[in-house]
Formats: C-alpha cells, sequence, structure tokens
C-alpha cells in the first residue's frame, strides 16, 4: 500500500521562500512527481525525482532522499501566481501514480 | 503541447442515473486514467488502461466501469449515479514508453449527483 503524507495548508509572503514537505512509505518506488494545481483547473507537472538530491528548475526546486522516504519542493521569490495547491505523487514502477491530499499554499502581499 | 480533454466541466445528476463521463487525448498516449478528486483526501485513481480495449481496476472502482474502445478515448461509467458519487473527476493520460512518465490531466468534470 501507499501512505503519503503533506501538510494541509502553509502560507506565506511575497518574495520569501517556502518549503513543502512530503513523507511517503511505498509498497514500491521509482520516483516521486510535484504537481502544481490552481483552484477549478488540472494539475500541471513540476518536478520528477528518482536519486537522491536537488533538482533545480527555476525558482522551484525538488529534493529526495530515499532512504528517508522523504521530499520537499522549494519555492523561492513567491509570487502571488504561486497561490495554489502542490501536489506530492509515488509511482511504484507500474504507469501508475499514487498522490498525497495536497498542500494549500497561499501567498499574501 | 499535450491536450487531454473531457466532455463537461460541470454536470448535474439525478440518484439512479447512469452517466458518461468521456476523455479525449490527442498525443497518442497509451495509458489513460481516471481519478476523482475530494477535498482533504486528494486524487484517487478509479480506473486506468494501458492500450484499447485493456483496464485495470485503481484503488476505488466500486460503482464505475470503463471503456476503452479507441486508443484516444476513455470513458468513465456511472452505472446507478450516488450521491456520494458527487465529486471532480480528472481524467489523464501518458505515454507508455517508460514506466515513470509524466501524466497530463484534463481540466475535470464536477459532477453534482442529486
Amino acid at each position: 500500500g501507499q501512505n503519503i503524507d503533506q501538510p494541509t495548508e502553509m502560507t506565506a509572503t511575497e518574495g520569501a521562500i517556502v518549503q513543502i514537505n512530503c513523507t511517503y512509505q511505498t509498497s514500491g518506488f521509482n520516483g516521486l512527481f510535484w504537481y502544481q494545481q490552481h483552484a477549478g483547473e488540472a494539475p500541471t507537472f513540476l518536478s520528477y525525482n528518482v536519486l537522491d538530491g536537488l533538482e533545480e528548475k527555476g525558482r522551484f526546486s525538488s529534493f529526495l532522499s530515499r532512504s528517508k522516504g522523504y521530499s520537499y519542493l522549494l519555492l523561492k521569490e513567491l509570487q502571488m501566481k504561486d497561490s495554489a495547491s502542490y501536489l506530492c505523487a509515488v509511482t511504484d514502477g507500474d504507469y501508475k501514480l499514487s498522490f498525497g491530499a495536497g498542500t494549500t499554499v497561499t501567498v499574501r502581499a | 503541447d499535450v491536450k487531454v480533454t473531457q466532455s463537461s466541466r460541470y454536470l448535474v445528476k439525478r440518484t439512479g442515473e447512469k452517466v458518461f463521463l468521456e476523455c479525449v487525448q490527442d498525443m497518442d498516449h497509451e495509458n489513460m486514467f481516471w481519478y476523482r478528486q475530494d477535498p482533504g483526501l486528494g486524487l484517487r485513481l478509479i480506473y486506468f488502461s494501458y492500450d484499447v480495449k485493456m483496464k485495470e481496476k485503481g484503488d476505488i472502482p466500486e460503482g464505475y466501469s470503463v471503456s476503452r474502445e479507441k486508443k484516444e478515448r476513455f470513458s468513465l461509467i456511472l452505472e446507478s449515479a450516488s450521491t456520494n458519487q458527487t465529486s471532480m473527476y480528472l481524467c489523464a493520460s501518458s505515454s507508455g514508453e517508460v514506466s515513470y512518465n509524466e501524466q497530463f490531466f484534463g481540466p475535470g468534470t464536477r459532477l453534482t449527483v442529486l
């Protein structure tokens, strides 16, 4: 089975940094995805990690530690448009994704 | 750009009705998925398909069935809608080339069952 935990809500100020943690306990692991979902819209792909370490992509970075079952998504220089839900998802290598409940990030001016 | 479309953005049905949700993708993807999304529960997989006429149960298949007669189209069927099936339904597709390919999502159908 899959158990994926992430905080429900986070609030930060424009221009700040926010770190969204995700811990997982899964029967199989072949990588971890982060998706962004604005209210009323489809989730869109942000990042994929399969090896330990940090992947940087512009203002967003994602980190993975396989031994600890832990990942985080780091959002830097927050902008109002970053207000959204961020979904952590794990794949076991069988095409399927198991999702956490999502973290709603609110960016305040 | 990959495009996944769903037949309706909003749908209101009555208890006991048969409901069809349609999903079409234009990128020749092998894999297609149906999820429902509920507050506090995240996305939960209902059914998925690796290829035409193939289907596999996800985590919550009860009360649902699916059909994939053509590669680009994946239908979700609620045989007899119930109020606890009121939810946001999301369709997704991915390439079958490797098992870790990202999934591309449609805009969702918000279904209300009265």
